[in-house]
């Protein structure tokens, strides 16, 4: 594609419940990056794939977060069990190989009730 | 694990002035440095980056300076104009074995008429 894709773009869901998030890096970008940028702060890392080598998860706060890749195409961001300070703006980026820029989607904003 | 700060949070210069942004890293191992722009509920657009093999870097009315020594890496903006009014976050990485990015904490710059 033109860039990358992230939904949902918005996302309001309860204390507790669990959420899905999608992006679909740009086609032929191999490395694939999830941060998180809570309200007026800046980017933290999350989750890093890269081709078929075992994922950097070394930025998840917890273990209710996980992400999953199939191949070199979309991830999905599952947060269970959410509780509100898991509110931010989920970004996702991708860039090629291992190399760098990275770049950015649009993000999905996660609020939680 | 690598560190970078950021400052000023923020920066309020008149229209036709010059910016100045500065970071700081921590980890000597970071060799990739670029610069985002986020508008108000956009995503981060990658505007300039360095590489550890050069000293600068300019386009047009921007440009970024680098001292490997020190570990610290500036943006320059001149000739500002109203649209160079967004949050500027700084970030640092070490290509190939550890992509993911480290950002700065931001600097709003408002440019006024």
């Amino acid at each position: 594609g033109a860039g990358v894709s992230q939904s949902p773009s918005n996302k309001v869901t309860e204390k507790g419940k669990d959420v899905e998030l999608r992006c679909d890096p740009i086609s032929g970008h191999t490395a694939l990056y999830w941060y998180r940028q809570r309200l007026g702060q800046g980017l933290e890392f999350l989750i890093y794939f890269q081709g078929n080598s075992a994922p950097d998860k070394s930025g998840l706060p917890s273990d209710r977060f996980s992400a999953e890749r199939t191949g070199e195409s979309v991830s999905t961001l599952t947060i269970q069990r959410t509780q509100q300070e898991d509110s931010a703006v989920y970004l996702c980026a991708s860039s090629l190989v291992d190399a760098q820029p990275q770049h950015f989607g649009d993000g999905t904003r996660l609020s939680i009730l | 694990g690598e560190n970078v700060e950021q400052h000023p949070s923020t920066l309020s210069v008149q229209e036709g002035d010059s910016a100045v942004i500065k970071c700081t890293y921590s980890d000597s191992a970071s060799n990739y440095f670029p610069w985002y722009k986020q508008e108000l509920g956009k995503r981060p657009q990658l505007i300039i980056d360095i590489r550890s093999n050069v000293g600068e870097k300019k386009d047009q009315r921007i440009a970024v300076t680098l001292n490997k020594t020190a570990k610290h890496f500036s943006l320059h903006i001149t000739e500002t104009q109203p649209e160079d009014s967004a949050v500027y976050f700084c970030a640092a990485s070490h290509t190939g074995t550890a992509s993911k990015l480290t950002f700065g904490t931001g600097t709003r710059l408002q440019v006024t008429l």
